[in-house]
């Protein structure tokens, strides 16, 4: 596609609820980036892919954060039982390659948890 | 570990004249350092990037920020301020091709124009 897309843009769920967070990269890009943006706030660090495998799962704040990337292209943020201060901006970034090159995000899933 | 502190949360300038958004790193290594730009209601955009190459950086829109090693420093600057570069700047560090490939931002300076 043109740019990095992510599905919903808007998500109002209640506490302890599940919710699945979506990001279509850029065709050909091997690396995938979740963030986690505050209000504000810098973007944090979740999550990082290359390829179908987490290379980097430092940022994810407790185990009821999870992303998968099973083809190495689509990736799905999954988080359990929600909590209200997992309210935030989703940010997802994609790049052509590892080393020194540009990551390109998308518009961001604002999650809400009520 | 790499970190970034933007000295200013909130910077106004009157239209026309220069904009200085500040910027220190910290790195274990020679990072790799970004200004990206988040427009209300948009993504976030790349400004421009340096690499060890040139210390001096051109970006978009006018910008460019120079790398000081010395001052650990990579402030971003503009000539003349347009209404349009209202926004929000995030300074980001990386240790990218070291085994560490996150991008780590700095808290962001609010950048508002004066008519």
């Amino acid at each position: 596609g043109a740019g990095v897309s992510q599905t919903p843009s808007n998500k109002v769920t209640e506490k302890g609820k599940y919710v699945e967070l979506r990001c279509d990269p850029i065709s050909g890009h091997t690396a995938l980036y979740w963030y986690r943006q505050s209000l504000g706030q810098g973007p944090e660090f979740l999550i990082y892919f290359q390829g179908t495998g987490a290379a980097d799962d430092s940022g994810l704040p407790n185990d009821r954060f999870f992303a998968v990337r099973p083809e190495g292209s689509v990736s799905t943020l999954k988080i359990q039982r929600t909590e209200r201060g997992d309210s935030a901006v989703y940010l997802c970034a994609s790049s052509q390659r590892t080393g020194i090159t540009e990551a390109f995000f998308g518009q961001g899933t604002r999650l809400t948890v009520v | 570990a790499q970190s970034v502190t933007q000295l200013d949360s909130h910077v106004s300038v009157s239209e026309g004249t220069p904009v200085l958004l500040r910027c220190n790193y910290s790195s274990s290594y020679s990072p790799s350092l970004f200004w990206y730009v988040q427009h209300p209601n948009k993504g976030l955009q790349l400004l421009l990037k340096y690499t060890s190459a040139a210390t001096l950086v051109k970006g978009i829109n006018g910008f460019e920020a120079e790398f000081k090693k010395s001052e650990t420093s990579f402030h971003l600057t503009k000539p003349s301020a347009h209404m349009s570069d209202a926004a929000e700047y995030f300074c980001v560090v990386s240790e990218l091709g070291r085994g560490n490939e996150k991008l780590t931002f700095g808290t962001g300076t609010r950048l508002t124009i004066i008519p």
